[in-house]
């Protein structure tokens, strides 16, 4: 069964980095097609992707908040990890890990299949 | 960079069908993906590439893509049908995924 998790703090501080760990279970952060993407949420508002990461270390960034961001994993521990940097209230949302697929050829395309639960991060003083 | 267009919100008594539209220039050249999220849960994967059906996934809900719009069906629709419904395509131009803003499917 493949189950993902996030952890993390639940308030930080205007100005403060937030690191938020996405723990993955039965798949391989090693396997090609597959990888950890994350996806927040603001309180009612839409889905938003974040950053995407794979196990040849490709990644992609969205491009508002791409100089904020870093994403890194730890294959050994099956844990991606998120790093968002100078925090502000907007960023308060629910952050969401999610495996995402690659399919298709030679026009690829991705989707999530699975997602963890969600984390939800409140930014304020 | 690519958008997509949903309705802000459908309505459907149960036992109809229920149609959510997602609006993109070509979209029927790309793939498109629809998501389920419940109030308070995390989004489900409900129709990948188009029309295909995750297992556990019920038969009632379908997708279609052509032209400008992709479509997901939900026949016989339910009480636990309600929900958010986001469409989702990748844009290999920018290498981002993109999400239409979300419909909220009522079921009256």
């Amino acid at each position: 069964q493949v189950t993902l998790k996030e952890s993390g703090p639940v308030l930080v501080k205007p100005t403060e980095t937030l690191t938020l760990t996405c723990t993955v279970s039965g798949f391989s952060l090693s396997n090609p097609r597959m990888g950890v993407t994350w996806i927040r949420q603001p309180p009612g508002k839409a889905l938003e992707w974040l950053v995407q990461s794979f196990s040849n270390d490709a990644r992609s960034y969205g491009s508002s908040l791409k100089s904020r961001f870093t994403i890194s994993k730890d294959t050994s521990k099956s844990q991606v990890v998120l790093t968002m940097t100078n925090m502000d209230p907007v960023d308060t949302a629910t952050y969401y890990c999610a495996r995402i697929l690659e399919a298709g050829a030679p026009y690829y395309y991705y989707y999530m299949d699975v997602w963890g639960t969600g984390t939800t991060v409140t930014v304020s003083s | 960079s690519y958008e997509l267009t949903q309705p802000p919100s459908v309505s459907a008594a149960p036992g109809q069908t229920a149609r959510i539209t997602c609006g993109g220039h070509n979209i029927g050249t790309r793939s498109v993906h629809w998501y389920q999220q419940r109030p308070g849960q995390a989004p489900v994967l409900v129709v990948y590439d188009d029309s295909d059906r995750p297992s556990g996934i019920p038969e009632r809900f379908s997708g279609s893509n052509a032209g400008d719009t992709a479509t997901l069906t939900i026949s016989r629709v339910e009480v636990g049908d309600e929900a958010d419904y986001y469409c989702q395509v990748w844009d290999s131009s920018s290498h981002h995924v993109v999400f239409g803003g979300g419909t909220k499917l009522t079921v009256l």
